[in-house]
Order: structure tokens, then C-alpha cells, then sequence
């Protein structure tokens, strides 16, 4: 099973501020990995996939990079909506898996 | 508009049965795969189980095989999860999701809101 860890745990970080998160594969899942953002009481929304390509309508501030087993969110300026817990997701080989997420806080 | 709305969930004891069902409208049902993805709160999302839009391939993850079923109903545009000797590491909430492409075991573009699984004496 492929294990995928996200760092840090928790950012904080100041409305209009860049934020960084990071994710980290056990393997090389070449650039098959998707994030997605989960606010408090909600299901996840797909963000990210391929790893850079943004999902409908997910605003230009959000970007992904990185190929094989490190990869990179960044959200180039943080609007009060995108505090929440990302996620991501692997899908390179079954079984699927996620990372245990980054939780964007403000500061 | 797309829309996933899962039913089912509830409290149950070790060792009993419970059938989710994930009722999908606003795309061609036959087209996607579809998964059902648990998340216990706080923790990062489990993939669980995925079938394909012809219903004739199925997966499931080593921690639910042979107590889970999946299965979909096109005259009804719904999905199942049929779950079986539950136990207390069942307990999650259980989202239904539809594969963003025309294949298998790729990422979600939709997910439903959820229904809540309780494993508990």
C-alpha cells in the first residue's frame, strides 16, 4: 500500500498569504495524485488532479506541482473561504489512499 | 447539477448488517465508476470499495473484503453498500463518489454529504 504523508499538520497562516503544504509519497506514484479541500461539516471538494490541473471552477489561486513521490498545494494568497483541511490522494496503484491532511488555520 | 444523496446509516451492534444506499442524478449513471469513501472525524478519508459504471468489476480494500458488497441499480441510478459483520472500526461517516473520468481508480469530482456509520454495544 502506497502511504502518503502530508506536512505539516496544521499551517497558519494570515488572510492574503501564500500557504505551502506538502505531501509526500511512500513510492513513486509518478503525477497520479489529486488534492482536495474539506471545510468543517462538509464532504471533500476535488481541487487538484494530475497534479496540476484544476478541477472546475477552483479559483486560479490554487496550485499543484510535483511528480513521483513529492508533491506541492500552494494557495498563492488565502481568502477567508479557503481555511479548511486538505487533502491528498494517490491513485497510481489500488488500494487508493489519502494523507492524514493539513489543516489551514488563520493566524 | 449533479447530486449524491446517501441513506442507510444508523447505529448498530458488533457483528450486524446494515445496506447504504447512494441515490445519484445529474450524469449519465452507467458512464462513471463509483466508490464509497469512509472518513472517521479527524482523521484523513479510506477508500473502501469501488464499482464500475458496467457494474461488472468491483475492489475492495483487504479491511472490508468478504464482510462488504457493492453493487449498483441502473434502473435506479442508485449505489449499495452492503456491510456486513460490522465492527467497531466500521464506524466512520460514508460518503458515495463518482470517478471524474470514464475509468477506474482515479480521483472524485463529486462526493454525496454522507451518512453516518455507528459500530457500538
Amino acid at each position: 500500500e502506497i502511504v502518503m504523508t502530508q506536512s505539516p499538520a496544521t499551517l497558519s497562516v494570515s488572510p492574503g498569504e501564500r500557504a505551502t503544504l506538502s505531501c509526500r509519497a511512500s513510492q513513486s506514484v509518478s503525477g497520479n495524485l489529486a488534492w482536495y479541500q474539506q471545510r468543517p461539516g462538509q464532504a471533500p471538494r476535488l481541487l487538484i488532479y494530475g497534479p496540476s490541473t484544476r478541477a472546475t471552477g477552483i479559483p486560479a489561486r490554487f496550485s499543484g506541482s510535483g511528480s513521483g513521490t513529492e508533491f506541492t498545494l500552494t494557495i498563492s494568497s488565502l481568502q477567508s473561504e479557503d481555511f479548511a483541511v486538505y487533502y491528498c490522494q494517490q491513485y497510481h496503484d489500488w488500494p487508493l489512499t489519502f494523507g492524514g491532511g493539513t489543516k489551514v488555520e488563520i493566524k | 447539477e449533479v447530486q449524491l444523496l446517501e441513506s442507510g446509516g444508523d447505529l448498530v451492534q458488533p457483528g450486524g448488517s446494515l445496506r447504504l444506499s447512494c441515490a445519484a442524478s445529474g450524469f449519465t449513471f452507467s458512464n462513471h465508476a463509483m466508490y464509497w469513501v469512509r472518513q472517521v472525524p479527524g482523521k484523513g478519508p479510506e477508500w473502501v470499495s469501488v464499482i464500475s459504471g458496467s457494474g461488472d468489476n468491483t475492489y475492495y480494500a483487504d479491511s472490508v473484503k468478504g464482510r462488504f458488497t457493492i453493487s449498483r441499480d441502473k434502473s435506479k441510478n442508485t449505489l449499495y453498500l452492503q456491510m456486513n459483520n460490522l465492527r467497531v472500526e466500521d464506524t466512520a461517516v460514508y460518503y458515495c463518489a463518482k470517478d471524474a473520468t470514464l475509468g477506474i481508480g482515479y480521483y472524485f469530482d463529486y462526493w454525496g454529504q454522507g451518512t453516518r456509520v455507528t459500530v457500538s454495544s
